[in-house]
C-alpha cells in the first residue's frame, strides 16, 4: 500500500516553455502533499506543502508565480514549472501523507532537463 | 526548533561486514523519526520509522534503529551489508505541531566487495 505516482519521469524541454508534473497516491487519499526540489548528491529541499482544496504553502526563497502547485483532489497533485530555464534543471519529487499520520510516501521523482 | 544532523557523509563498508550510520537529531517536541533510502536516480523509499513506541525498530531489508532520547541519536544499523545496500540513506524528523519535516544531508553508503 501507499503508492505514489509520478509523470514523467523525466522530461526535456527548451528554455521559456512550461512544464507540469504530476504526482498521484494510488491506493489512499492524501490529505496533504509535498514538492521536494534535489540538486546532485543533495539532499530534498522542500519547496511547498499543499492541502487538497488549499493554496499551498511556499517555502521560503521558492517563488511561488514559478512553481505553481495545484492540489485538486486527493489523490492528485500538479507542479508546473512555468518559464523554465536552464538553472531549473534538477529532480523533482513529491510526497504524500494520509490523514492522521506524519509518514510520508515519496513518489520516483521527475528529472527535468532545460536546454 | 527541530534539526537533525547526519554524522557522516560517506560511510564505506565491506560486503558480509556491519553497517552503522550515524543520526542526531534536536527537537522540542516528542518527534517521528524516520529513515530513508534512496538509490540513484530514484524516489526515496521508507526504510523505518519511529513514533514513541519501541525504541528499536525493526524496518525493511534487515535495518534497524535505536531511539535512544539521553543521547537524542536514532542511528541505523544492519548487521551484514550488502552491495544492493549502496544507495543515499537520510534520516528524518518529523513533528505534528510544527507540521515540518526535516531533512539530513543524506549518507552515502559504500560497498565494498
Amino acid at each position: 500500500g501507499a503508492v505514489v505516482s509520478q509523470h514523467p519521469s523525466w522530461v526535456i524541454c527548451k528554455s521559456g516553455t512550461s512544464v507540469k508534473i504530476e504526482c498521484r497516491s494510488l491506493d489512499f487519499q492524501a490529505t496533504t502533499m509535498f514538492w521536494y526540489r534535489q540538486f546532485p548528491k543533495q539532499s530534498l529541499m522542500l519547496m511547498a506543502t499543499s492541502n487538497e482544496g488549499s493554496k499551498a504553502t511556499y517555502e521560503q526563497g521558492v517563488e511561488k508565480d514559478k512553481f505553481l502547485i495545484n492540489h485538486a483532489s486527493l489523490t492528485l497533485s500538479t507542479l508546473t514549472v512555468t518559464s523554465a530555464h536552464p538553472e531549473d534543471s534538477s529532480f523533482y519529487i513529491c510526497s504524500a501523507t494520509g490523514s492522521g499520520t506524519d509518514t510520508q510516501y515519496f513518489g520516483p521523482g521527475t528529472r527535468l532537463t532545460v536546454l | 526548533a527541530q534539526s537533525v544532523t547526519q554524522l557522516d557523509s560517506h560511510v564505506s563498508v565491506s560486503e558480509g561486514t556491519p553497517v552503522l550510520l550515524r543520526c542526531n537529531y534536536s527537537s522540542s517536541y516528542s518527534p517521528s523519526l524516520f529513515w530513508y533510502v534512496q538509490h540513484p536516480n530514484k524516489g526515496l523509499q521508507l526504510l523505518l520509522k519511529y513514533t514513541s513506541a519501541a525504541t528499536l525498530v525493526k524496518g525493511i531489508n534487515g535495518f534497524e534503529a535505536e531511539f535512544k532520547k539521553s543521547e537524542t541519536s536514532f542511528h541505523l544499523t544492519k548487521p551484514s551489508a550488502h552491495m544492493s545496500d549502496a544507495a543515499e540513506y537520510f534520516c528524518v524528523v518529523s513533528d505534528w505541531r510544527d507540521d515540518k519535516i526535516i531533512f539530513g544531508k543524506g549518507t552515502r553508503l559504500h560497498i565494498l566487495p
